[in-house]
């Protein structure tokens, strides 16, 4: 069965800072994403990790994949206050049959404080 | 405009009944997925569809049922035999192939009277 662990599950931090939201995943997988999620609201999807090394950019954030050690990080630099969400990562696999759903963490409540 | 749209937004169901959510997509994506979220919590599979007359159990599809008689609709019924309903149901879709991004809808919420 696979597993997806976020931490923190809550985190808050002042405007200017920098911090990091931590994914661990139980199984060999092929794909990792993180979604943004605003109070009362759908799912935004912010970056889709395909490869081990994947890092991609925007903005602020920055999401990094670690296949052989089953981790993937989403780095905030400079947190602003827009930024204040709840952060998923999830997880799925390509069974050459097609694509399956997704696996997901708890998310990560980030508040940012002026 | 392309995307997903969820109806209604908001859904009372009584005990015993059977409640049917709907899930339209212009995008022209092959796949289609329910997914449940509690409060504070993150997502969970309930069913999901890579083609027309085909549809796959997620994690946790016991009391639910869906249909996939068209490319852009994904309908979920809510039976009477899943006796926590009360939840935030997110539809999602995507195009067939490696690492495509699952789109999500605006949701529906379920209150139980």
């Amino acid at each position: 069965e696979l597993k997806v662990e976020q931490n923190p599950l809550f985190l808050s931090m002042q405007e200017g800072k920098n911090y990091t939201i931590y994914c661990n995943y139980s199984t060999t997988s092929d794909r990792l994403y993180w979604y943004r999620q605003d109070p009362g609201k759908s799912l935004e999807s912010l970056f889709v990790l395909l490869s081990n090394g994947a890092v991609k950019q925007e903005g602020r954030l920055m999401a990094s994949l670690d296949t052989k050690a089953r981790l993937s990080t989403l780095h905030i630099t400079a947190a602003v206050h827009d930024l204040s969400a709840t952060y998923f990562c999830a997880v799925g696999h390509y069974s050459g049959g097609g694509a399956d759903g997704l696996t997901f963490g708890k998310g990560t409540h980030l508040i940012i404080q002026p | 405009d392309g995307g997903i749209t969820q109806s209604p937004k908001y859904l009372f169901r009584k005990e015993g009944q059977n409640v049917t959510l709907s899930c339209e997509q212009n995008l022209n994506h092959d796949a289609m997925y329910w997914y449940r979220q509690d409060p504070g919590q993150g997502l969970r599979l309930i069913y999901y569809s890579q083609i027309v007359n085909d549809f796959q159990k997620g994690d946790i599809a016991e009391g639910y049922s869906v249909s996939r008689e068209k490319k852009e609709s994904f309908p979920l019924t809510v039976t009477s035999a899943q006796k926590n309903p009360t939840a935030f149901y997110l539809c999602a879709s995507s195009l067939e192939g490696f690492g495509e991004t699952q789109y999500f809808g605006p949701g529906t919420r379920l209150l139980v009277l």
